[in-house]
Formats: C-alpha cells, sequence, structure tokens
C-alpha cells in the first residue's frame, strides 16, 4: 500500500545538524511533488519545505530559508530535509507527505507518521 | 503570505449534532485551493476535504466543505464518536503554503 515513512529523528544540540529521510512506497515516487510539514509539542502544523518531482523547484517557510535543505533521490524513493544551525523552536514532529495528484499545488492525501527532532543542550 | 484564521478556537458538541468550523483567509485563496485535515491525538493529519468542496477518498459523506475567495467552511452534518479531532485547514495555492492554528472538537 501507499506508505511514507520517515527517520533520522532524536535528539541534537542548538546549532548542529541533522538530517531527516522520508522511504516512499506503494506509488510511482517520481511523480509527486512532496513536502515537509512540522508540528512543535501541543502545537499546530507548519509547512517547512516543498520539492517538485524532479527536483528542479523548491520552496521554503522564511523561518527555515538559508539553514534548512529539502533534496530527493529518486532512483532510492527517498526525500531528504537536511536541517543546519538547528535552534530550540525546531523542535517538533517532522512529517513528509504526498501531494494528491501530479499537479504542482495540490492538498496531501498521504502523510509519514512523523519523527521526533528535539534540539536541546 | 496568506494567513489562515480558525474558528472557533474550541468546539463543544455532542455525538449527533452538528459541527460548523470556520477558516477564514487574509486574501483570496487562488482556485479554492483550500483543504481541510481532520488530526487525532498520536496520529498524523487526515485529509478530508480538498478544492474547497471535494471530499478526499474514503472520506464519510457527513462532512462537507464550501466556500471560495476568502471565507471557507467544514461542516459534519451528525458528529460520530470518531469525530471529535482537531481540524486545520491549508492553503496550497501558492507557493508557500499555511495552515490555520486548528479548531478543537470536542465532547460536550
Amino acid at each position: 500500500q501507499v506508505q511514507l515513512v520517515e527517520s533520522g529523528g532524536g535528539v541534537v544540540q542548538p546549532g548542529r545538524s541533522l538530517r531527516l529521510s522520508c522511504a516512499a512506497s506503494g506509488f510511482t515516487f517520481s511523480s509527486y511533488g512532496m513536502h515537509w510539514v512540522r508540528q512543535a509539542p501541543g502545537k499546530g502544523l507548519e509547512w517547512v519545505a516543498v520539492i517538485s518531482y524532479d527536483g528542479s523547484n523548491k520552496y521554503y517557510a522564511d523561518s527555515v530559508k538559508g539553514r534548512f535543505t529539502i533534496s530527493r533521490d529518486n532512483s532510492k524513493n527517498t526525500l531528504y530535509l537536511q536541517m543546519n544551525s538547528l535552534r530550540a523552536e525546531d523542535t517538533a514532529v517532522y512529517y513528509c507527505a504526498k501531494v494528491r495528484l501530479l499537479l504542482p499545488n495540490d492538498a496531501f492525501d498521504i502523510w509519514g507518521q512523523g519523527t521526533m527532532v528535539t534540539v536541546s543542550s | 503570505e496568506i494567513v489562515l484564521t480558525q474558528s472557533p478556537g474550541t468546539l463543544s458538541l455532542s455525538p449527533g449534532e452538528r459541527a460548523t468550523l470556520s477558516c477564514r483567509a487574509s486574501q483570496s485563496v487562488s482556485s479554492s485551493y483550500l483543504a481541510w485535515y481532520q488530526q487525532k491525538p498520536g496520529q498524523a493529519p487526515r485529509l478530508l476535504i480538498y478544492g474547497a468542496s471535494s471530499r478526499a477518498t474514503g472520506i464519510p459523506d457527513r462532512f462537507s466543505g464550501s466556500g471560495s475567495g476568502t471565507d471557507f467552511t467544514l461542516t459534519i452534518s451528525r458528529l460520530e464518536p470518531e469525530d471529535f479531532a482537531v481540524y486545520y485547514c491549508q492553503q496550497y495555492g501558492s507557493s508557500r503554503i499555511t495552515f490555520g492554528q486548528g479548531t478543537r472538537l470536542e465532547i460536550k
């Protein structure tokens, strides 16, 4: 079945780096734009970044621009989020999500289970 | 950036009642690129409505969405026990996607 599985979360000190992965299965990964969304403990959803199906277009939330990099390896059916210069306010559950159809703009129909990132000294 | 404001923050209702959730955008949402998600504790969000009024696959018909421009509504016609959760609206019409702050639907 269609599935997204995140990994790579953990506890990291402020200023350090972490790379999250999202393994996709059950659909043609290389055909769909993909997003990262995060949720701080007890808070709402915050969109983080998007990458087009072929990796040619990327957009970021202002809160992470210049520090986070979204990428993908279509040969491995995997989405990544490289997070540098981490701050306490980056502490959150990070979800990857697939767009519903083969369109530049669409809702997110499949979400992973999330991976927790805690930034703390 | 389009700011989405959801109201009310918390809605207390009983099973069988009708729920009406509002989402107001700071500027017009292009092509009604507005979605609604349901999130239960410890779970990922689930897509309910896309394109402001189209139900996602497998979503019961007691869920309906309406609206255009800057004002959107999610209606649950007759609440079931499993409907008590947090609901988020999302606009995906711009390159910088935004979510509302959420409405918590709780059992009265």
